[in-house]
């Protein structure tokens, strides 16, 4: 079935520690990737997203994100978290025209929650 | 530019009672989407709509109708609310493609 998977419920670091995020996909041909964050009680926000060439991207926030077709994943990065950063992450797909009528719609992983240890 | 605006925010039912959740965007998006989001679930796509008339399910779209008669509207409507139900809901506004989802602030509902 499509899907995408974060392996990672929870996850703590120390502040100043790097970070990484996994997501996986599982859809035949490449979707539209996305990472969002969710602060405590707040809406979403988008960090980043991939549509296609240069497979480093850079978001907002010092964030980055890797795409890695061979692994079928998107993972998030960051070189040194800070406090500010505990929050929920989000890996999200826009499926591709073969499984939904083409990039018109948003399927969410199940969220990656962040704590930050000082 | 107000963007998506979901009303209300918070909303207590009892069993049996129905309701309509409201969305609406100013931006004048093609697409728009109803998730609900669960502890350890993530956000769930209920219904999604690609145009005005036109209107799809998604994850988890039971329980729930909905319908787009403008481009800026789209409400989701619970006809018998079941504790089930007892989420925060996201009403979504995205041009498609290469762009960026917008989203309200959410719907806590609480059905009793």
């Amino acid at each position: 079935a499509q899907s995408v998977t974060q392996p990672d419920i929870h996850i703590t670091v120390s502040e100043g520690a790097s970070l990484e995020l996994r997501c996986n996909y599982s859809y035949g041909a490449t979707p539209y990737l996305f990472w969002y964050v969710q602060s405590p009680g707040q809406g979403l926000q988008l960090l980043l997203k991939y549509f296609s060439g240069d497979t480093l991207v850079q978001g907002i926030k010092g964030f980055e994100a890797e795409f890695k077709r061979s692994q079928s994943s998107f993972n998030l990065r960051k070189p040194s978290v800070h406090w500010s950063d505990a929050a929920e992450y989000f890996c999200a797909v826009a499926p591709p025209w073969r499984f939904s009528g083409g990039y018109n719609k948003l399927i969410f992983g199940a969220g990656t929650r962040l704590a930050v240890h000082p | 530019n107000a963007g998506v605006t979901q009303t209300p925010k918070f909303q207590v039912l009892k069993t049996g009672q129905s309701m309509t959740l409201q969305c609406a965007q100013d931006m004048n998006h093609e697409y728009m989407s109803w998730y609900r989001q669960d502890p350890g679930m993530g956000l769930r796509l209920i219904h999604y709509s690609v145009g005005a008339g036109i209107t799809d399910q998604g994850e988890v779209p039971n329980g729930y109708n909905v319908s787009r008669s403008t481009t800026e509207d789209f409400p989701l409507r619970l006809l018998s609310a079941a504790p089930s139900q007892t989420s925060v809901y996201f009403c979504a506004s995205w041009g498609g493609g290469k762009t960026e989802a917008f989203f309200g602030q959410g719907t806590r509902l609480t059905v009793v």
